[in-house]
């Protein structure tokens, strides 16, 4: 889990404000992923990118967007925040191949309130 | 469209005694599929994956998982479930070439002295 962290770990906001939720890797991936858990539903692929360049929505990317500022880091914003984005949000890493493994940050816990 | 199922929300165990943990999938062609685990307030973190060759995978913590195409499965294993077990396992599969996985909702297990 060292290899990729993400700030920051709990985030309690309100409706309506803009978050960033940071990720940053030393595993020297190319391939990062922003996902979204929630009870039941598993986790959910928001977005992803293959280099600074790449960016690509995932299954649920309304109401979010990412920046990529360097192959080692990825940002997922919260542009006006809304109680139903409240959950707990992955960053991943991975390697080029297709079956190579993701790795996954420990996890931001955001509440909107 | 590829996908995972795990069909048990809840998986109770007696520590010592064997733990399988069941997942599904329907996939066009070969599958690649994983395994992971999450602690709690804890990220995922990789047990085993199947990409090809032998049916029987083994992992990390004792794990193992079984392949087997005519049933479509891939289900979890440990010959020894102990305490420090209880987790919430995902099973998932790659969708496409670009790395992307399509997560189960999840099995929480929980294992008793």
């Amino acid at each position: 889990d060292a290899d990729v962290t993400q700030t920051p770990r709990n985030r309690i906001t309100k409706t309506g404000k803009r978050i960033m939720l940071e990720c940053s890797q030393t595993k020297g991936h190319d391939r990062m992923y922003w996902y979204r858990q929630d009870p039941g539903l598993g986790l959910r692929l928001i977005y992803y990118s293959f280099d600074v360049k790449d960016i690509n929505k995932g299954e649920i990317s309304d109401g979010y967007s990412v920046s990529r500022q360097a192959q080692a880091k990825f940002s997922l914003s919260l542009e006006s925040a809304i109680p139903n984005q409240t959950a707990l949000y992955f960053c991943a890493t991975g390697g080029l191949a297709g079956g190579d493994t993701q790795y996954f940050g420990p996890g931001t816990r955001l509440t909107v309130l | 469209a590829q996908s995972v199922a795990q069909p048990e929300d809840q998986v109770n165990v007696a520590e010592g005694n064997p733990l399988t943990v069941k997942c599904t999938y329907s996939v066009s062609g070969n599958p690649y599929l994983f395994w992971y685990v999450q602690y709690p307030n804890r990220g995922l973190q990789f047990l085993l994956k199947y990409i090809t060759g032998d049916n029987l995978v083994k992992g990390s913590y004792g794990f193992e998982a079984e392949f087997n195409k005519s049933q479509t499965s891939f289900h979890l294993k440990k010959p020894s479930a102990l305490v420090s077990d209880s987790a919430l396992y995902f099973c998932a599969v790659l969708t496409d070439s670009w790395g992307k996985l399509q997560f189960g909702a999840g099995t929480q297990v929980v294992v008793t002295p």
